[in-house]
């Protein structure tokens, strides 16, 4: 079946020490999201891309930065964690063909523990 | 701007009872509006989706929801409960700029 495989599912990670959160999907999608979400909390949109064309949303803080190599993975990267960044990450992709409502794909998610 | 208010942000019933989850949206322009559900340390699933076709949009899961236009509404529903149903559902808009709008959520909690 197709995918959005997410690693690690969960991590723990030091205040201020970097961390990285993996996804992948094996669906070819072009766009691809990461969205915080804090307990009790909708998602929140971190950033997107389409295709290689990355766009930040404009309250993501610095910290937060994103690589995505090829279509098939992408990066989140916690440059300097502090206990507000605990939350849960998720991936989505955009289901092809859905682009004027956008229909996303969302993956198990990564919740991050911040010591 | 689009956006959704669910309103209730816990709603209990008893296994076999309806389900009603309430959602609102505003919207300068015909919306697109979605419904998730999400378990305990999972992502989140699509339930149905309404994108102008049908106003009544059946799901997966027995659930179902039904766009009016005149009380900007798209509250979700299902028949009869079961305990696997309890879990978070959110309620969500597509925005002028491609990117979905979430409520912030109702948590579903099924009784015995």
């Amino acid at each position: 079946d197709a995918m959005v495989i997410q690693n690690p599912r969960y991590q723990v990670t030091q205040f201020g020490k970097p961390v990285t959160l993996s996804c992948s999907q094996t669906l070819n999608h072009n766009v691809m999201y990461w969205y915080q979400q804090k307990s009790s909390q909708a998602p929140k949109l971190l950033f997107h891309y389409y295709d290689k064309d990355f766009n930040n949303e404009a309250d993501t803080p610095d910290n937060f930065q994103s690589r995505r190599p090829n279509t098939s993975f992408c990066f989140l990267d916690i440059r300097s964690p502090g206990l507000g960044d605990a939350a849960m990450y998720l991936c989505a992709t955009q289901i092809p063909g859905t682009g004027k409502y956008n229909e996303q794909f969302f993956g198990p998610g990564t919740r991050l523990t911040v010591l | 701007a689009q956006s959704v208010t669910q309103l209730g942000s816990h709603v209990s019933v008893s296994e076999g009872a309806l389900v009603l989850l309430r959602c609102n949206y505003s919207s300068s322009v015909p919306p697109y509006l979605f419904w998730y559900v999400q378990y305990p340390n999972q992502g989140l699933q699509l339930l149905l989706k309404y994108t102008s076709a049908a106003t009544l949009v059946k799901g997966i899961n027995g659930f179902e929801a039904e766009f009016k236009k005149s009380e900007t509404s798209f509250h979700l529903t299902k028949p009869s409960a079961h305990m696997s149903d309890a879990a978070e559902y959110f309620c969500a808009v597509r925005n002028q700029g491609g990117k979905l709008i979430f409520g912030q959520g109702t948590e579903l909690s099924v009784k015995p």
